[in-house]
């Protein structure tokens, strides 16, 4: 079945550190990707997104590129802020129907001044 | 994007009573919801996909008689935590998929911090 890999953390990170979270995953066909956040006592927000083959997500600094060759979409940003601090979950669905995303374990990152 | 709505933000029970937890999708119809469970600092697990006008699916492990879901409308489904124990404490996020026209993406309610004491 389908699976996403993402890298465990905790990742602690001084302000304006580049940032990068690797997310590689297993799935049938031309899956659609996604990055959620999660901050402390909410629920899950979508940071982007990419539905094809070497299409760019984007919003906020943060970027993740779809790459079909490589099975992933690391997500990444320049120069980290302490209001990034947050757990960080990859995910993807195959269809655009009723099925759960298939999410990764969450990579929990945090940012000190 | 998609608005889901999640209530209460966080309920304290007492042993052995029943909670009723609402997922709503505020402008979009849902004919399939999801429940997830998440325990601290760990990743989300998926108790069931709630689906409009007919039962639940239950993932394996999770009791269905204790977590009832009841999906009675396109914008609607809850979660009730029968005869709640301290163990049922944990953190409950709802999650709805609006369909191709909106895109593949799902969206989530901001979820329930359930307290049993």
């Amino acid at each position: 079945g389908d699976s996403v890999t993402q890298m465990e953390g905790p990742v602690t990170l001084s302000e304006e550190a580049f940032l990068t979270i690797n997310c590689t995953y297993t799935a049938t066909g031309y899956p659609s990707l996604f990055w959620y956040v999660q901050y402390p006592g909410e629920g899950l927000q979508l940071l982007l997104k990419a539905t094809k083959a070497d299409d760019k997500g984007s919003n906020k600094g943060f970027e993740a590129t779809y790459r079909k060759e490589t099975t992933s979409f690391h997500l990444e940003k320049g120069s980290v802020q302490v209001s990034d601090s947050a757990v960080y979950f990859c995910a993807l669905t195959g269809d655009s129907g009723n099925t759960p995303l298939v999410f990764g374990k969450g990579t929990r990152l945090s940012v000190i001044a | 994007g998609a608005v889901v709505s999640q209530h209460p933000s966080r309920v304290i029970c007492k042993s052995g009573t029943s909670v009723k937890i609402e997922c709503r999708s505020l402008d979009f119809q849902a004919t399939t919801m999801f429940w997830y469970r998440q325990f601290p600092k760990q990743s989300l697990m998926l108790m069931a996909t709630s689906n409009e006008g007919s039962k639940a699916t239950y993932e394996q492990g999770v009791e269905k008689d204790k977590f009832l879901i009841n999906h009675a409308s396109l914008t609607l489904s809850t979660l009730t935590v029968t005869s709640a124990h301290p163990e049922d404490s944990s953190f409950y996020i709802c999650s709805a998929r609006s369909g191709p026209d909106r895109g593949p993406e799902a969206f989530f309610g901001q979820g329930t911090r359930l307290t049993v004491v």
